[in-house]
C-alpha cells in the first residue's frame, strides 16, 4: 500500500530564510505522481505542483524548488528567501497510477510558520 | 474560470442526525473526489466519483456515501452522525480519472457534530 510521510511536523524560521520541506514515500507501483499542496488558515488547498514517476527534473518555480529523487523515494520542496506569507501548512501526496483513479495519499503535513 | 465551490461552508448538526454536503466542480472536469480532514487522521479519501459512478472508496463505514449528477455536480450524504465526524470536507476535481489529472480543492465544509 501507499504511504507518504512528512517527518517534520512543524518548522519555525525567520523571513529570509531558506526552508525546505521534507517528504518520502513508499509506493509498489512503477507509473506515479507526486505532489505538494499548501493549506493556509482558510483551509483550501492550493495545488503547488505534480511529478510524474518517469520525470525526476528537478523543478524551480519563482522562488520555490521541488527535489525529486526515486533512488531514495523523496519529494522535497525548498522555499528560498521565505516570507511571512508562505506561512501554511504544506502537504506532500502521492497518486498511484491508473489503479487508483485520482486518489491521492497525503503525508500528515508540515506546518510551517514564517517570521517577520 | 470558477474554482471548486462547496456548500454549506459551516455546519452545525447533533449526533444522531444526518447531512448532506454539496460540491460544484470546474466547469469541465468530470471527476470530483471527497476527502475528510481531522487533527487526528489527517486527510483521508472518502470516495471518488466520475461520470456519476463510485469509482473508488476509501475505508469509511457506509454512513458514508456519495452520489454524483450529469452535470457533475457532487454530494455526499453522512448518516447517523457521531461525534467523530466532526471535520473539514474537502472536495476536489479534475478533468478525468487517473493520478495525471491535478485535483483543484474547495474551500471545504467544516462540520461540527454536537
Amino acid at each position: 500500500a501507499q504511504k507518504v510521510t512528512q517527518a517534520q511536523t512543524e518548522i519555525s524560521v525567520v523571513e529570509k530564510e531558506d526552508v525546505t520541506l521534507d517528504c518520502v514515500y513508499e509506493t509498489r507501483d512503477t507509473t506515479y505522481y507526486l505532489f505538494w499542496y499548501k493549506q493556509p488558515p482558510s483551509g483550501e488547498l492550493v495545488f503547488l505542483i505534480r511529478r510524474n514517476s518517469f520525470d525526476e527534473q528537478n523543478e524551480i518555480s519563482g522562488r520555490y524548488s521541488w527535489n525529486f529523487q526515486k533512488s531514495t523515494s523523496s519529494f522535497n520542496f525548498t522555499i528560498t528567501a521565505s516570507q511571512v506569507v508562505d506561512s501554511a501548512v504544506y502537504f506532500c501526496a502521492l497518486s498511484e497510477g491508473e489503479t487508483s483513479g485520482s486518489r491521492l495519499t497525503f503525508g500528515e503535513g508540515t506546518q510551517l510558520t514564517v517570521n517577520p | 474560470k470558477a474554482g471548486v465551490t462547496q456548500t454549506p461552508r459551516y455546519l452545525i448538526k447533533t449526533r444522531g442526525q444526518q447531512v448532506t454536503l454539496s460540491c460544484s466542480p470546474i466547469s469541465g472536469h468530470r471527476s470530483v473526489s471527497w476527502y475528510q480532514q481531522t487533527p487526528g487522521q489527517g486527510l483521508q479519501f472518502l470516495f471518488e466519483y466520475f461520470s456519476e459512478t463510485q469509482r473508488n472508496k476509501g475505508n469509511f463505514p457506509g454512513r458514508f456515501s456519495g452520489r454524483q449528477f450529469s452535470n457533475s455536480r457532487s454530494e455526499m450524504n453522512v448518516s447517523t452522525l457521531e461525534l467523530g465526524d466532526s471535520a473539514l470536507y474537502l472536495c476536489a476535481s479534475s478533468l478525468a480519472l487517473g493520478g495525471m489529472n491535478e485535483q483543484f480543492f474547495g474551500p471545504g465544509t467544516r462540520l461540527t457534530v454536537l
